[in-house]
This record gives structure tokens, sequence and C-alpha cells, in this order.
């Protein structure tokens, strides 16, 4: 059973680009988180959708993205990328809004490097 | 202040060590409790979930919370070093959502 899988591993971008990454939620799962981690930090919570629409958000700005579809796979767009944005992106996945909501799986992440 | 608080270590302990990790909070909101261990390059993945104040029991490992201190716990026994990783305590207000507010990460080594 794969898990929570992402894409790309690494990439890199300039100032001012837009990227893109793509995640594939675990098997079951319909909600899908995305969080930033910053080199020696623990992830920041990003937003979260399901049912395709951005239920909760984090303190990030509107440059910060995203969107589901109807496989539930997502994904994270961030526009006019600054240096601060270099991190892994994690992406996590769960089931549904109750009890076990708060069961992450995450995936191996998307490191970004802005140049 | 961060909601959160973790000593980002470093740690390191000899095999067979116990080991004790700990985070601190500051809102009152959080009900659900998780610690994660993270190895390098790799997704967090989740190690105990535990809700509301008491201990929980899983092999080797024991979490704690203490909610009238704002203060939880991880207790690892008999180290391996397998067990060299980052360990991320999580804390979540709702039982939905999956909104979780995470320490910055306690970094341990198990040296043989």
């Amino acid at each position: 059973d794969a898990g929570v899988t992402q894409s790309p591993t690494h990439l890199i971008k300039t100032r001012g680009q837009q990227v893109t990454l793509r995640c594939s939620p675990k098997s079951g799962h319909d909600t899908v988180s995305w969080y930033q981690q910053a080199l020696g930090q623990g992830p920041q919570f990003i937003f979260q959708y399901y049912e395709e629409e951005e239920r909760q958000r984090g303190n990030f700005p509107d440059r910060f993205s995203g969107h589901q579809f109807p496989n539930y796979s997502s994904e994270l767009n961030v526009n006019a990328l600054l240096l601060g944005d270099s991190a892994l992106y994690l992406c996590a996945s769960s089931l549904g809004q109750g009890f076990g909501a708060n069961v992450l799986t995450f995936g191996a992440g998307s490191r970004l490097t802005v140049l | 202040q961060k909601e959160v608080e973790q000593d980002p270590g470093p740690l390191s302990v000899p095999e067979g060590a116990i080991v004790s990790l700990n985070c601190t909070y500051s809102n009152s909101a959080f009900q659900y409790f998780m610690w994660y261990r993270q190895y390098s390059r790799k997704g967090p993945e989740l190690l105990m979930y535990t809700y509301s104040s008491g201990n929980k029991e899983d092999g080797r490992f024991t979490a704690q919370v203490d909610k009238s201190s704002k203060y939880i716990s991880l207790f690892i026994r008999d180290s391996q070093p397998s067990d060299s990783a980052t360990y991320l305590c999580a804390m979540s207000a709702g039982a939905s959502g999956s909104r979780l507010t995470f320490g910055e990460g306690t970094q341990l080594t198990v040296n043989p």
C-alpha cells in the first residue's frame, strides 16, 4: 500500500518565479494538509483541503495557494518566490474530519531551494 | 512566544539508556498530543497519539501528558542506534481539522 507520494523531491528556483508541488494521499484518505519545514525547525501548517475546498489556513500569505482534485490529490502553488520560501514542503493525508483527523501520514517532502 | 516549546538538543546517549524528551505549551485549548519521529531526508512518522492527560505505553515508548502543567513527555526505554532521529511533539485543539502545531524537534543520537 503506497503511502503519501510527493513530487518533485528536489527543485531549485530563482526569486520571483512560481512553483507547483504535487501530492497523492495515502489510499483511503480524503484530507490533505500542507506544511512548511524550514531547516532545523518543526513543520508549520499552511492549509488543509477536504472535499476540494480549503478548510483551514495557517499564517501564510496569499502567495501560497492550493487545490484538491476529485481523486483527493492536491497541489501547492507558491507565487513570487522569496529566499525565505526555501524549505521542505510536506504533504500529509488523513481520513475524514473526526477523531482520526489528527492521525497524519506524511510524505517525504519536496525540498525547494530559492536562489 | 511560541505556542509549543521544545529543546532542540542535540541529545546524545549510549545504547540502552532511557531517553526523556519534553515539550511545554501555552495554548490551553490543546487536547490532542502526538509525538512524531523524523529520520534524515524523510517525512515525520507518527509514534504516539494521546488525548487529554494521562499515560500511554507502546512497546519501548511511553507518552505522558500533564495538562495542568501544560507539559508532555516521551520516554524511550532501552534506546537503540535505530532510534537516532529528530523527535517532534505536535498538538491539536480539535479532533477534526488535522491542524497540528509542532515543536521545533529534538535531535537524538544513540551511540552503540
